[in-house]
């Protein structure tokens, strides 16, 4: 199975600062068809996991432009440009190259 | 707009098995892939399973495999996923998902199976 290695595990950070959390995957997950699916979840508290990323960098719908998605292969990056207090929850990278489909262990994002 | 309701709440005894059901509506339902998703408490998801739209093609978690059936209904837009011989260790936040393209767009509200004597 494809192990997904989030760093850091929690990240405090003051309103209005940005954030950064990195996803370490343990095989490329680059996929025959040329695209490569690592996507972000956010998952606020008492909610289920929400789509905000998929393939590397594209924004689902409705998600606002300060997150960012970066990376290839094995290498992956989510940026939050300035943080809001509505995005405290835990983020969550997860792989759909290889079956079975895993998630990274999570990333609590509070506000310091 | 998408919805996918799930079924509520359940309490098992160890051994006994369990059916959750997930009612998709807002969208064209034999178009998706759906999947079963679980998080136990205080860790991350942990994936089960897919099944295709004519409900004929089916993959399973080996972590899971020969406990668990999914199933669906397109006559009522509804997916199944039914475990058994359940034990404390699959005491968990069930949810399903669908998937547009591969990627896991709309999630259930979460179904919470408690397994416990």
């Amino acid at each position: 199975d494809i192990v997904l290695t989030q760093t850091p595990l929690s990240s405090p950070v003051t309103l209005g600062q940005p954030a950064s959390i990195s996803c370490r995957s343990s095989e490329s997950l680059l996929h025959d068809n040329g695209n490569t699916y690592l996507s972000w979840l956010q998952q606020r508290p008492g909610q289920p996991p929400r789509l905000l990323i998929y393939k590397i960098s594209n924004r689902f719908s409705g998600v606002p432009d300060r997150f960012s998605g970066s990376g290839a292969g094995t290498d992956f990056t989510l940026k939050i440009s300035r943080v809001e207090a509505e995005d405290v929850g835990v983020y969550f990278c997860m792989q759909l190259t290889h079956f079975p489909r895993t998630f990274g262990q999570g990333t609590k994002v509070e506000i310091k | 707009q998408v919805q996918l309701v799930q079924s509520g709440a359940e309490w098992r005894n160890p051994g006994a098995s369990v059916k959750v059901s997930c009612k998709a509506s807002g969208y064209t339902f034999s178009d998706h892939y759906m999947h079963w998703v679980r998080q136990a408490p205080g860790q991350g998801p942990e994936w089960l399973g897919i099944i295709n739209p004519t409900g004929d093609n089916i993959n399973y978690t080996q972590t899971v495999q020969g406990r668990v059936t999914m199933t669906r209904d397109t006559s009522t837009s509804t997916v199944y996923m039914d475990l058994s011989s359940l034990t404390s260790e699959d005491t968990a936040v069930y949810y399903c998902v669908r998937s547009s393209d591969q990627e896991f767009d709309n999630w259930g509200q979460g179904t919470l199976v408690t397994v416990s004597s």
